[in-house]
């Protein structure tokens, strides 16, 4: 069964803590991309890339990083360098020089 | 900098009627123009898309209505039903700046049986 899996589906995060948010897809897709979504709000990218071993900052990139070591799998950690954590987090994948996304059902992220 | 304007922020049909919902955009360079539908806890699919060479594209009891002089695009649901309630985005890209959509505010629809 092909798709984006996202884990987890909920996590919260102390004040000062770094956590990750885990991205894998089996669409043997190069791009992959983290989209930020506040409420009522559309969909900020924070990072993207590619290709493996090759990332881009998006609009939103200051208080996140990112890795892509794996064409399968994209990262995101959510650092305590960004104080207003609290959203949904989307990735999705496509294919090299198409437009179309496909995404994950998402994490949501909350601060405890 | 919001490049992709959309409204309205929510609406309200009755079942059968027609949504109607409206982006802008700022970017002359954007080339493709898509929809998704997302519902709750779920990621955003796409629904429909088109690109600025037609004015108009059908699928189903989908429509998107396109007007380039205009910077605009709407998304028109003929016959909506309780099961298309959700939030629908506009999106746009420029293929020469890399494929990355740029995505409207959400529009909330609620159709009512």
């Amino acid at each position: 069964d092909g798709g984006i899996t996202q884990s987890p589906k909920y996590l919260f995060r102390k004040e000062g803590q770094n956590v990750t948010l885990s991205c894998e897809q089996n669409l043997n897709h190069d791009a992959m991309y983290w989209y930020r979504q506040d409420p009522g709000q559309g969909l900020r990218l924070i990072y993207y890339s590619q290709i493996v071993n090759d990332f881009q900052k998006g609009d939103i990139a200051e208080g996140y990083s990112v890795s892509r070591e794996k064409k399968e799998s994209f990262p995101l950690t959510v650092t305590s360098a960004q104080k207003n954590p609290t959203a949904f987090y989307l990735c999705a994948s496509s294919k090299r020089e198409d437009e179309k996304l496909f995404f994950g059902s998402g994490t949501q992220l909350s601060v405890l | 900098q919001q490049q992709v304007k959309q409204s309205p922020q929510s609406l309200i049909v009755q079942k059968g009627g027609i949504s109607i919902i409206n982006c802008a955009y700022e970017n002359t360079a954007f080339d493709y123009f898509p929809w998704y539908q997302q519902f709750p806890g779920k990621g955003p699919a796409l629904l429909i898309a088109i690109r600025p060479d037609v004015s108009e594209k059908k699928e189903g009891r989908f429509t998107i209505s396109f007007n380039k002089s205009a910077k605009q695009f709407s998304l028109h649901i003929m016959d909506s039903q309780p099961g298309d309630s959700a939030t629908y985005f506009c999106a746009a890209s420029d293929k020469a700046a890399g494929n990355k959509l740029t995505f409207g505010g959400g529009t909330r629809v609620l159709v009512k049986p």
